[in-house]
């Protein structure tokens, strides 16, 4: 079945570094959505890609989808505390099935 | 808007009881959905309901049953609960196209003991 993959499991920064979070399927998506979880909270939809190649940003996040649609990243330029969470991706195969998560990547930041 | 809806918040049962978690959604959404999240393995899908009427098995649906009441409600039942069933239980809804996005309830903190 489809399996999304995501590295690294866990990310410690120092406020103001840069954090990049990566997301592979094992098979080819329609589309990949990125949600965040805050500690104690549940996920909540950051943004979606379809667009083979695809790249968008939301201020310090930027959000890529690859080339062949299995792959995805998030990079969160110059952290802040407010950015600490578990970032998911989710992919989706076929239209209309489920989305799969990946594991997450659990960020911290220190001031 | 509620939004959607999750009961209980927390829950702690003995091993065997039975309970059911109840999700209301109040979006007019289609697809309603069940995932467990555990500490390191992400968000799993329990089960889904694409459409009122019709449900689905996910990665993980032994030992669930789920009911898709009516449009607003997907239920999740626990026949025999077991300690491997401790987890935090999220409940999603999602719109009629084909790529949707999911909204999450708050979540049930459920403990076998």
């Amino acid at each position: 079945g489809q399996q999304v993959m995501q590295i690294p499991q866990y990310q410690h920064v120092q406020e103001g570094e840069d954090f990049t979070t990566y997301c592979n399927s094992s098979t080819t998506l329609s589309n990949i959505q990125w949600y965040k979880q805050r500690p104690g909270g549940h996920p909540v939809f950051l943004i979606q890609l379809v667009k083979s190649g695809e790249v968008k940003k939301q201020k310090r996040l930027t959000f890529q989808f690859g080339e062949a649609k299995k792959n995805s990243s998030l990079h969160i330029t110059a952290t802040q505390t407010t950015d600490v969470g578990t970032y998911f991706c989710a992919g989706q195969g076929q239209a209309g099935t489920a989305l799969i998560f990946g594991k997450g990547t659990t960020l911290s930041v220190s001031s | 808007n509620a939004g959607v809806t999750q009961t209980p918040k927390f829950q702690v049962l003995k091993t065997g009881q039975s309970m059911t978690l109840q999700c209301a959604q109040d979006m007019n959404h289609n697809s309603m959905y069940w995932y467990r999240q555990d500490p390191g393995m992400g968000l799993r899908l329990i089960y889904y309901s694409a459409s009122e009427g019709t449900t689905d098995k996910g990665e993980v649906p032994n030992g669930y049953n789920v009911s898709r009441l009516n449009k607003r409600e997907f239920s999740l039942r626990l026949e025999s609960a077991a300690p491997s069933q401790t987890s935090v239980y999220f409940c999603a809804s999602s719109g009629q196209g084909a790529w949707e996005k999911l909204f999450f309830g708050s979540g049930t903190q459920l403990s076998v003991l």
